[in-house]
């Protein structure tokens, strides 16, 4: 069993929709989660992160956080073209050795 | 974030060369990191390159095949030698700072080997 799960997709919405992005993880310890945007051809950048169990917001996404059940989520609200990418989750025990996801890759149709 | 420059930004190799990637940061780091990306795997830690010293190696990488260097704050380099086709991939260097969530990426190298 890989320590973070997270689906392959692709996934295709159409331009508005919320977006639902998700990893399971297999090991309590992990103690930051993040989201990293990857566009093609280029390296993934950090997109958001959080600590704690619950939520976390920033403009257009939420990440969030439930520990009990092992399991984090990125939301994406009013999706635009520009948030096409592939979308991988990362966790680490608090040190600078993150494990992640495969990636999801996501398509906005406008 | 720190800007990280890395080059090539692809090469198609022969099997049984060496290809050296190099990665230059714009400001100094704490730590720098080479990953391994393949198609639908997981980003996979190869090293962290430490700044005058030998790089830690994660399981299943070896210095003969990978060695790194990294002689100052801002600079490393990642070597794949004896390339086989296994060895085709996108290499990432990265860095943070401290901030054990921050992590920033190169744009990434991608090798063929034929």
């Amino acid at each position: 069993q890989k320590e973070v799960e997270q689906d392959p997709g692709p996934l295709s919405v159409p331009e508005g929709a919320i977006v639902s992005l998700n990893c399971t993880y297999s090991n309590s310890a992990f103690q930051y989660f993040m989201w990293y945007r990857q566009y093609s051809r280029k390296g993934p950048e950090l997109l958001m992160y959080t600590y704690s169990s619950g939520n976390k917001e920033d403009g257009r996404f939420t990440a969030q956080v439930d520990k009990s059940s092992k399991y984090i989520s990125l939301f994406i609200r009013d999706s635009q073209p520009s948030d096409s990418a592939t979308y991988l989750c990362a966790m680490n025990f608090g040190n600078e050795k993150l494990t992640f996801g495969t990636g999801t890759r996501l398509t906005i149709i406008p | 974030s720190a800007v990280i420059s890395q080059k090539p930004s692809r090469d198609i190799c022969q099997r049984g060369t060496s290809l050296t990637i190099q990665c230059q940061v714009d400001s100094q780091v704490t730590m720098m990191f080479w990953y391994r990306q393949q198609p639908g795997q997981s980003l996979t830690l190869i090293a962290t390159a430490n700044q005058g010293s030998e790089a830690t190696y994660e399981s299943g990488f070896v210095i003969d095949k990978f060695p790194i260097s990294r002689p100052n704050l801002t600079f490393s380099t990642l070597t794949v030698s004896n390339m086989s086709p296994e060895d085709s991939s996108i290499y990432l260097c990265s860095g943070t700072r401290g901030g054990r969530e921050k992590l920033f990426f190169g744009s990434g190298t991608q090798l063929s080997v034929l």
